[in-house]
């Protein structure tokens, strides 16, 4: 099993849907968590930090479960410029793992 | 402020030939990373260096990869010699001591042939 695991994808939406990206990792004993955002031939950005009591910023929605370990990301009235892909972020200590990503396009 | 610089953006070389990349993070960030990123996957860490001691290597292939941050500052990352395989984009980030957001630079687009 991977240590950080995402949907596949690829998801491709018209404007204005809302959807959803899970991650799973693998190592319990995980103390921070993240979204990066990447676009086609760029460098990673971060998106948003996850906390432990889920957080938001503006149409995007952290959520974390400790219990199940998963974070997820939810996007909504989605943008043309939101296409990228998303990718899931685990640290334990200093050690920073990356899922492989997942792909969102939206289409007019 | 100017984010991490690297160079060169892209690199083509035939195997078995030596390639260097070049690292500037930002300034005051102690903590830098080399990561490794192919097609379809996410960033792979190579090396993670606090200031000039490299603390994490174990993922770097040691016998052809080498790295260096000479007084902390810049680093490079060496290959010698490259294979097909080799053949990623590497990128470098940086951070601070007190944040774990990491600031990527642009990376290195390396094709050998």
């Amino acid at each position: 099993r991977k240590e950080v695991e995402q949907d596949p994808g690829p998801f491709n939406v018209p404007e204005g849907a809302t959807v959803a990206f899970n991650c799973t990792y693998s190592n319990s004993a995980s103390q921070s968590f993240f979204w990066y955002r990447q676009d086609c031939r760029k460098e990673p950005k971060l998106l948003m930090s996850v906390y432990s009591s889920g957080n938001e910023d503006g149409r995007f929605t952290a959520q974390l479960n400790r219990a199940s370990q998963y974070i997820s990301l939810l996007i909504r009235d989605s943008k043309l410029s939101d296409s990228a892909t998303y990718l899931c972020v685990i640290r334990n200590n200093n050690d920073m793992r990356f899922g492989a990503g997942t792909r969102l396009t939206v289409k007019p | 402020e100017a984010g991490v610089v690297q160079s060169p953006r892209y690199k083509i070389i035939e195997k078995k030939q030596p390639v260097a990349f070049w690292c500037n993070p930002i300034s005051g960030h102690n903590t830098l990373y080399w990561y490794r990123q192919n097609l379809g996957q996410g960033p792979e860490l190579l090396i993670r260096y606090e200031n000039e001691e490299a603390v994490d290597d174990s993922q770097l292939p040691k016998d052809r990869f080498s790295a260096e941050r000479l007084k902390g500052v810049d680093s490079t990352l060496k290959i010698q010699p490259a294979e097909l395989g080799d053949s990623a984009v590497y990128l470098c980030a940086s951070r601070t001591h007190d944040s774990y957001e990491q600031y990527f630079g642009p990376g290195t687009r390396l094709t050998v042939t």
